[in-house]
């Protein structure tokens, strides 16, 4: 079965601050695709990254950027220099290479962005 | 704008009553994904159909149904609704046929069961 748990259930910060979005995932596949996206306050959903489990490559686009580590089964992201407009939810998803390709979300982080 | 559509964007019915949400992909899209969002449950895979054919099933209920239309838009029939059901219910798209492909969402569609 899969897991994904998304500790931090909200995380307030002040403008410019860094803040890094926790994602721990459980699964026996051995192919797997892990995901982020962002639910701003106007309810859509938001794709941001998808990564696959045979690149561990870390990712920086902009002011975000992702930690994939398979050793901790982690994939985490960091805003940098946080700005209001970062304020929402965030979501990390896995989806297996296989079978089911049912994906599980986790449970969301919401940020807050303080002016 | 990611350019699904969803329709209607709000709707209150009453328990025991059946409603259909639409779903209207991006132009040249052919899968269509349905996701329900509540609090109880979190963000849930329904079900994905991948030009006019099922493509993978997640945790959707018997009482709801969901097909693809030649012309790629999709419908969302919910049944025997019983307040538990009161979720946003989103639509999402994408070229091809696997989840891992990244995904367009719509704005949803809240249904409120009373």
């Amino acid at each position: 079965a899969q897991k994904v748990t998304q500790a931090q259930t909200e995380i307030s910060v002040v403008e410019k601050e860094d803040v890094t979005l926790d994602c721990v995932y459980e699964t026996r596949d051995t192919t797997y695709y892990l995901f982020w996206y962002k639910q701003p306050p106007s309810g859509e959903l938001v794709f941001l990254i998808r990564r696959n489990s045979f690149d561990e490559q870390n990712e920086i686009s902009g002011r975000y950027s992702w930690n994939f580590q398979k050793s901790t089964s982690s994939f985490n992201f960091t805003i940098t220099a946080s700005q209001v407009v970062d304020s929402a939810v965030y979501f990390c998803a896995l989806r297996p290479g296989g079978g089911s390709y049912i994906p599980t979300f986790g449970r969301g982080t919401s940020l807050i962005v303080h002016p | 704008d990611s350019g699904v559509t969803q329709t209607p964007k709000h709707l209150i019915t009453a328990t025991g009553q059946r409603v259909t949400l639409r779903c209207s992909p991006r132009s040249g899209d052919l899968s269509v994904y349905w996701y329900q969002q509540s609090l109880d449950q979190g963000l849930q895979f329904l079900i994905q159909y991948y030009n006019g054919e099922e493509r993978a099933k997640g945790n959707i209920l018997e009482r709801f149904s969901a097909q693809q239309f030649p012309d790629l838009h999709s419908e969302l029939n919910l049944s025997s609704l019983e307040l538990g059901d009161s979720a946003l219910y989103f639509c999402a798209s994408s070229v091809a046929g696997q989840l891992n492909t990244e995904a367009f969402f719509g704005q949803g569609t809240r249904l409120t069961v009373v």
